[in-house]
């Protein structure tokens, strides 16, 4: 069973506008929470993370929103641009461990 | 600087090959993870070394061996080959950025498949 889904594929957005990306968690003692990109034939690389004692941390053109009561967080890319184009996973790590456990995982293109 | 290095990025077996995975990173870091990626199923851990001469078991260990050979170095061994076991392999290592976070640097990836 899944602890953490990424239950959108697929997104593509026009170069410019915004790219959001989502995530849900079903295991409450989640209080950390990451996100990492991952190009083709590359491995994922960190991207941004957040903390259970905020609801929001930004970084240039990309923030993490997360909403504890619903048990769900999401990546806003503004504005997006063609090299955004990668996958996207949300992780956070294990409750017995720092061992992270990983969405599924969401495919963005921007279209130029 | 190398970061993390696997090796090889390639391999097709027959079902019944065995075969070792390499990795090696040059961060100094205690930890080192295996990991598999299958589609729909995001990254899934295998095995997890919290510091040389200790290894633990992830979400999905079966069929798998690992060695932390020195604090660079962390393989992966197949055994018996099976279809189930195609998939993309990564290694990574981590350094602490908290109490209970940790920042993980993954390497470029070995893709497998098992016939």
């Amino acid at each position: 069973d899944q602890q953490v889904k990424q239950n959108s594929p697929s997104l593509s957005v026009q170069e410019g506008r915004i790219s959001i990306l989502n995530c849900d968690y079903t295991n409450s003692m989640f209080d950390y929470f990451l996100w990492y990109k991952k190009y083709p034939a590359e491995g994922p690389t960190f991207l941004i993370s957040i903390s259970s004692i905020k609801d929001k941390n930004e970084d240039g053109r990309f923030t993490v929103f997360l909403n504890k009561s619903a048990k769900h967080l999401s990546l806003h890319i503004v504005p997006s641009q063609p090299g955004d184009s990668a996958v996207y996973f949300c992780a956070a790590p294990m409750e017995y461990g720092n061992k992270l456990v990983f969405g599924a995982g969401t495919i963005l293109r921007v279209k130029s | 600087n190398a970061g993390v290095t696997q090796t090889p990025k390639f391999q097709v077996l027959k079902t019944g090959q065995s075969m070792t995975l390499q990795c090696a990173q040059d961060m100094n870091h205690n930890s080192m993870y295996w990991y598999r990626q299958d589609p729909g199923m995001g990254l899934r851990l295998i095995y997890y070394s919290a510091s040389e001469g200790t290894t633990d078991k992830g979400e999905v260990p079966n069929g798998y061996n690992v060695s932390r050979l020195n604090k660079r170095e962390f393989s992966l061994r197949l055994e018996s080959a099976a279809p189930s076991q195609t998939s993309v392999y990564f290694c990574a290592s981590s350094v602490p950025t908290g109490v209970r976070s940790e920042k993980l640097f993954f390497g470029s990836g070995t893709q497998l498949s098992v016939l």
